[in-house]
């Protein structure tokens, strides 16, 4: 079937600690995202890459890094400089026109700090 | 700089009513405006979308209405269900194709009482 895979569904992060969360893809999309969702906050962008070996900052880059190594694959690491990282986080793919096509959403990775 | 405002921020309706949430945006450039429907510690899912050139678009009991001069567009669910009871999220996309990603609003979260 084919569809985004986020890895782990959960994930626990220790003060201090680099944390990476896996997103993967076979639908051939050239477009992936990373989103934050916070409760009442609706998501907020992270980053975004539209090609292989290439990546934008979004809204609230500060504190995430990513990298776009292959087409199927765009990893999130949260790194210690992000104060606050406990949240919900979704990734994204979609395909690139001329228009706006359907975004389509992996399930989340829930990230606590302890 | 909240791009997209959605309201209300919480609604409850009754079985077989019609529920009905609103989201403004303010950047003329957005010219593809979806809406999604989250359940709880699940992704996003495309639920409908409208672009600015109708001012209607209908798929089954959800209806989207869309005002270009107001810069407003909402979604209606008729004949609700318990089953509808989820968050809802309006979007809105720029001319880019989807290169640059969806700016969301803040959610609904849409009770359906029995």
């Amino acid at each position: 079937d084919g569809g985004i895979t986020q890895s782990p569904k959960y994930l626990f992060r220790k003060e201090g600690q680099n944390v990476t969360l896996s997103c993967e893809q076979n639908l051939n999309h050239d477009a992936m995202y990373w989103y934050r969702q916070d409760p009442g906050q609706g998501l907020r962008l992270i980053y975004y890459s539209q090609i292989v070996n290439d990546f934008q900052k979004g809204d609230i880059a500060e504190g995430y890094s990513v990298s776009r190594e292959k087409k199927e694959s765009f990893p999130l690491t949260v790194t210690s400089a992000q104060k606050n990282p406990t949240a919900f986080y979704l990734c994204a793919s979609s395909i690139l026109g001329t228009v706006n096509t359907e975004a389509f959403f992996g399930q989340g990775t829930r990230l606590t700090v302890v | 700089q909240q791009q997209v405002k959605q309201s209300p921020q919480s609604l409850i309706v009754q079985k077989g009513g019609i529920s009905i949430i609103n989201c403004a945006y303010e950047n003329t450039a957005f010219d593809y405006f979806p809406w999604y429907q989250q359940f709880p510690g699940k992704g996003p899912a495309l639920l409908i979308a409208i672009r600015p050139d109708v001012s209607e678009k209908k798929e089954g009991r959800f209806t989207i209405s869309f005002n270009k001069s107001a810069k407003q567009f909402s979604l209606h669910i008729m004949d609700s269900q318990p089953g509808d009871s989820a968050t809802y999220f309006c979007a809105a996309g720029g001319s880019g194709g989807g290169a640059d990603g969806l700016t969301f609003g803040k959610g609904t979260h849409l009770i359906i009482q029995p």
